[in-house]
């Protein structure tokens, strides 16, 4: 079946503009993750939506940054007022939930990139 | 908090021989997943392996091997027989219980040579 998929691949803005990123889950996967990979680090945890429950905000690094997911399905993440520092590839994930290992499936990211 | 250690920036291995990729973790939940994640040059995360905490056998899959050390709290990934598409950024992750976010380490990255 169709994995995760992300919209655009690639975004190039300039600082101050708003940004909005986009992740179709697999289906029927009812929790969702967005991580940021900056050049050289690891993978940081951004936001977590898990079916109807509240979305776990811990690791969004600003109030420049929030999320939506629709229908319990599609996800937007919304970069406002976007700063050089935000310049990054932007991931996407889903799982399902108690099944197997709940291993989280990858879409293939946005790289952001803010002039 | 939790926390993945992974202590080599870089390694390299000649093909067909194996590789042993370090990683500990630190966390004060007594249930937890463990994961490895390759990432080749064209960015997508793949999924490799998995360890619960609960495991009483080391997990494999193929080539991939987790040799899973608890009171050491060490996760190690071993590949057999490496090949050249073996050639990636390696990633060891941890997660508490359930669908909770995965906390990820730096990443190693192997370099297989012919």
């Amino acid at each position: 079946g169709a994995g995760v998929s992300q919209s655009p691949s690639n975004k190039v803005t300039e600082k101050g503009k708003d940004v909005e990123l986009r992740c179709d889950p697999i289906s029927g996967h009812t929790a969702l993750y967005w991580y940021r990979q900056s050049l050289g680090q690891g993978l940081e945890f951004l936001i977590y939506f898990q079916g109807n429950s509240a979305p776990d905000k811990s690791g969004l690094p600003s109030d420049r940054f929030s999320a939506e997911r629709t229908g319990g399905s599609v996800s937007t993440l919304t970069i406002q007022r976007t700063q050089q520092e935000d310049s990054a590839v932007y991931l996407c994930a889903s799982s399902a939930t108690w099944t197997g290992y709940n291993e989280q499936f990858f879409g293939p990211g946005t790289r952001l990139t803010v002039l | 908090a939790q926390k993945i250690t992974q202590t080599q920036p870089g390694m390299f291995v000649q093909e067909k021989e194996a590789v042993t990729l370090d990683c500990t973790y630190d966390t004060s939940d007594q249930s937890y997943g463990l994961f490895w994640y390759k990432q080749p040059s064209s960015g997508e995360m793949i999924f490799l392996i998995y360890q619960g905490s609960y495991d009483e056998q080391n997990a494999t899959e193929g080539r991939y091997s987790l040799n899973f050390q608890k009171a050491r709290k060490s996760a190690n990934l071993v590949i057999s027989a490496s090949q050249l598409g073996d050639s990636a950024m390696y990633f060891c992750a941890m997660r508490g219980w359930g669908n909770t976010p995965l906390v990820f380490g730096k990443g190693t990255r192997l370099s297989v040579i012919a």
